[in-house]
């Protein structure tokens, strides 16, 4: 199936480091998201970003709409040992092959942080 | 707690076997959507029902069925179980029908081993 291309595809790094990680398609996007998941649950919503362009912070995570609508990043500052789990980004298509919305998912970045 | 609750939580069975799971939407939402996960294909959307009719099917197999209930719980029916059946099915909930400004609440995955 499609697919977004996800970058880095795990990342390790000490406790108070800054991470960024980020999505890119070919396609465009009218809906970006980034979830989390860990061990043993599904995946929580994070950020979602609805415009091109749009900056949205929720606590230590920035994520942003590219301009071009085919990328988002994600941000999160002075990352602290909890912040441990995949990372997901979700881009809704403004046209996909069928005559519905449905989500494309990035294959996630492993984040790993050492206290 | 996203409010959407699937179970079993863990499944065991053998090859050829037939297998049901269950979920359960957050209250008030109408859609549900099935995803498989596996590692090394990420989060595959598979089926999306709303107010108890098929909306979307993505990658889900001929083996594979869903339902939605009047009461708006959905199941996913897996048959003749092969190896590969193996991985994380997530159920996720949404308020409308398209997902678009709603984004998805997902529950924590009912985890199916096929040996």
């Amino acid at each position: 199936g499609q697919q977004l291309n996800q970058s880095p595809q795990s990342m390790f790094i000490q406790e108070g480091e800054d991470v960024s990680m980020n999505c890119t398609s070919s396609s465009i996007f009218n809906t970006w998201l980034w979830y989390k998941q860990e061990p043993g649950e599904g995946p929580v919503l994070l950020i979602a970003l609805y415009k091109a362009g749009e900056l949205t912070s929720n606590g230590r995570l920035t994520a942003q709409f590219g301009i071009t609508r085919k990328d988002s990043f994600l941000n999160i500052s002075a990352s602290i040992p909890s912040d441990v789990g995949i990372y997901f980004c979700a881009g809704q298509l403004v046209r996909n092959a069928g005559n519905n919305r449905k989500l494309i998912w990035g294959l996630g970045t492993s984040l790993a942080v050492n206290p | 707690d996203s409010g959407v609750t699937q179970t079993p939580k863990h499944l065991i069975t053998a090859t050829g076997q037939r297998v049901t799971l269950r979920c359960s939407p957050r209250s008030g939402d109408l859609s549900v959507y099935w995803y498989q996960q596996s590692l090394d294909q990420g989060l595959q959307f598979l089926i999306h029902y709303y107010n108890g009719e098929e909306r979307a099917k993505g990658n889900i197999l001929e083996r594979f069925s869903a339902q939605q209930f009047p009461d708006l719980h959905s199941e996913l029916n897996l048959s003749s179980l092969e190896l590969g059946d193996s991985a994380l099915y997530f159920c996720a909930s949404s308020p409308h029908r398209d997902g678009l400004n709603s984004p998805l609440h997902f529950g924590n995955g009912t985890r199916l081993t096929v040996t």
